[in-house]
């Protein structure tokens, strides 16, 4: 079974610091992935995409791939309150798979 | 630019009952996927449509179908209805090719009783 692994938190982060979310991944031959966000009662939102190792930021996100090791994170910096949410980890799989493989979530507190 | 639209909002239905659900993707994608996210958890894939056809299909029964009409738009149908079937029903629209970014819509509520 393929998987997406996250930690469900919570995760509690003062306001002003740096949310880091991390994810795992069973698949080698993943190539896209994602981070959506989930408030309480709403649809995933996406956040960002990425696709080759190392880095890519936008705005106060930053998020890193590391597809040797088998993780891709998501930072926030600066957090605020209005981040608290369940950030979701999605990956599309190898082998011509179409659609997102979702990790469980982690529910990120941001304490003001 | 109208996002992805999703119908009804909510439903409550009683089991052994048949629902259809709806969605509108994104303006300039042709591709719909739907998913079902129960409480706590992460959106589970169901299936995926382009060019009409199910083009790929995940862990789900016989009992789960669905359509796509030549607008693009789509709709998932499930009979026999569980109580099991409670959650959220989320679709998703993407352009195929543009890395297969997908954009969800707000989601149907379903409640079997």
């Amino acid at each position: 079974q393929k998987e997406v692994e996250q930690n469900s938190g919570p995760l509690s982060v003062p306001e002003g610091a740096i949310a880091s979310l991390n994810c795992t991944y069973s698949d080698r031959g993943s190539q896209s992935f994602f981070w959506y966000r989930q408030y309480s009662g709403k649809s995933p939102e996406l956040i960002m995409s990425i696709y080759s190792n190392g880095d890519k930021e936008d705005g106060r996100f930053t998020a890193q791939l590391n597809k040797a090791s088998q993780y891709v994170s998501l930072l926030i910096r600066d957090s605020q309150p209005s981040d608290s949410a369940t950030y979701l980890c999605a990956v599309i799989l190898g082998g011509g798979a179409d659609g997102l493989t979702f990790g469980k979530g982690t529910h990120l507190i941001i304490q003001p | 630019d109208a996002g992805v639209t999703q119908s009804p909002t909510h439903l409550i239905k009683t089991r052994g009952q048949q629902v259809t659900l709806r969605c509108s993707p994104k303006s300039g994608h042709d591709t719909v996927s739907w998913y079902q996210q129960a409480l706590g958890q992460g959106p589970q894939f169901i299936f995926q449509y382009y060019e009409e056809e199910e083009r790929q299909r995940g862990n789900f029964p016989d009992r789960f179908s669905g359509h796509q009409f030549p607008n693009y738009s789509s709709e998932l149908n499930v009979n026999a209805l569980l109580l099991g079937d409670s959650a959220l029903y989320l679709c998703a629209s993407s352009f195929r090719g543009e890395g297969e970014t997908q954009y969800f819509g707000p989601g149907t509520r379903l409640l079997v009783l």
